[in-house]
């Protein structure tokens, strides 16, 4: 299977604290991007970082990719109750698949 | 703009019949669609990979025969539960690819939840 692993599976933090999400693949990737999915819904992208990035930011977002590790992380700074929702990191296998990893379910509690 | 859509968002139905799910790219041409099923609080397993006019191409372990997809026009792909029983139940998530995006950019529609009593 491609398909990356997350860590941790769950979260819980308080409003206002950082959290930190966590992605392994295992093949060679052109890209990978994080989603955001709350509950029973669709997909919302959230940012895209290529094989030749090493950080990529957005808002209170920020996300890091060691191609050499195979790894990629997602930094939600200064959460917020909004902010709870499953996150999937998402890798391209080299090709226009993606393939999703096991997702963090990050709850932000007021 | 990059606008998914999916019909039904939601169908329930009884087990032997089959169940069709559209996706529609509403104001862009997508030259790929993909199909992805979710298990309550797992992740996204991609099905499978079609291109406009061509067979589609399914993920290994997905019965091609079972989950049948025709992706017959630029901007709508159905994927058709032949035949569903209680373990296909499940949240059917389509994408969407075209030219303007490239291929690195996937649209997401918001998803068909399936119950198969």
């Amino acid at each position: 299977s491609q398909q990356g692993e997350e860590d941790p599976q769950a979260l819980s933090i308080q409003e206002g604290e950082n959290a930190t999400m966590n992605c392994s693949y295992k093949t060679s990737i052109n890209n990978l991007q994080w989603y955001r999915q709350n509950s029973g819904r669709g997909l919302v992208h959230l940012i895209l970082i290529r094989s030749n990035e090493r950080e990529k930011h957005s808002g209170r977002l920020r996300v890091t990719l060691d191609t050499s590790k195979k790894s990629s992380s997602l930094l939600i700074t200064a959460s917020r109750a909004a902010d709870t929702a499953s996150y999937f990191c998402a890798t391209d296998g080299g090709g226009n698949q993606f393939y999703f990893g096991t997702g963090t379910s990050l709850t932000v509690i007021p | 703009g990059a606008v998914v859509s999916q019909h039904p968002s939601r169908v329930i139905c009884k087990s032997g019949t089959s169940v069709k799910i559209e996706c529609r790219s509403l104001d862009f041409q997508a030259t790929t669609m993909f199909w992805y099923r979710q298990f309550p609080k797992q992740s996204l397993m991609l099905m499978a990979t079609s291109n406009e006019g061509s067979k589609a191409t399914y993920e290994q372990g997905v019965e091609k025969d079972k989950f049948l997809i025709n992706h017959a026009s630029l901007t709508l792909s159905t994927l058709t539960v032949t035949s569903a029983h209680p373990e296909d139940s499940s949240f059917y998530i389509c994408s969407a690819s075209g030219l303007a995006g490239g291929p690195d950019t996937q649209y997401f529609g918001p998803g068909t939840r399936l119950t198969v009593l």
